[in-house]
């Protein structure tokens, strides 16, 4: 059974930029495609982009000039990358693999990360 | 991009009665050439990340109960939960994953009454 575990900085400066990883467990990384969601009581759930270790990636046009997403194969891990955050990117982030319809199956517990000075 | 409208936003509904779950997409999500339906619900705890709970609109993940079922085609779907248990009281969610960017429905918040 595949488990996702999310880690990086729960506090970050408006401006700089927000870096989390994804550790997979129980699996390859290389067999599936990966996303990032987050989650803010603003905003609701918002998909942030895909991910496929072969280097494919589909990002939200809403975000897509701020984030990168990357992969480390030999320590089965992703990672996000979002620039210049501002208070709105505080939210719930959560990595999650996607199942071979496309549809979300199996979810990190998710890391809160806060934007402020 | 795909707006999802779920209505209603919150439910009261007696233990062991039917609660219903409508999403309403603003385009069809539906594949002519597979004749799949690309909406899947979510079920949140607080506290805890959604949970998936069904896809291709109506295929049951492997160990749900079977009082949860989806129906629906195109840009119109429902979410049933046959007889409500005191473990069901959550938030759930729709999600449509024809079209990039995927969107969520806001939410449905189902409570006990």
């Amino acid at each position: 059974q595949v488990q996702l575990q999310e880690s990086g900085p729960g506090l970050v400066k408006p401006s700089e930029t927000l870096s989390l990883t994804c550790t997979v467990s129980g699996g390859s990384i290389s067999n599936f495609y990966w996303t990032w969601i987050r989650q803010s009581p603003g905003k609701g759930l918002e998909w942030i982009g895909y991910f496929h270790y072969s280097g494919s990636t589909d990002y939200n046009p809403s975000l897509k000039s701020r984030v990168t997403m990357s992969v480390d194969t030999s320590k089965n891990q992703f990672s996000l990358r979002l620039t210049s955050v501002t208070a709105a990117d505080t939210a719930v982030y959560y990595c999650v693999k996607v199942g071979e319809g496309g549809h979300f199956d199996r979810w990190g517990q998710g890391t809160l990360v806060t934007v402020s000075s | 991009d795909i707006v999802m409208t779920q209505s209603p936003d919150s439910l009261a509904v007696s233990l062991g009665e039917r609660a219903t779950i409508n999403c309403k997409s603003s385009q069809s999500v539906l594949y002519s050439s597979n004749n799949k339906n690309y909406l899947a619900w979510y079920q949140q705890k607080p506290g805890q990340p959604p949970k998936l709970l069904i896809y291709w609109a109506s295929t049951r993940e492997s160990g749900v109960p079977d009082r949860f079922s989806g129906s629906g085609s195109e840009t119109d779907f429902t979410l049933t939960i046959s007889s409500l248990q005191a473990e069901d009281v959550a938030v759930y969610y729709c999600l449509q994953y024809h079209t990039i960017p995927r969107t969520f429905g806001q939410g449905t918040n189902v409570g006990v009454k």
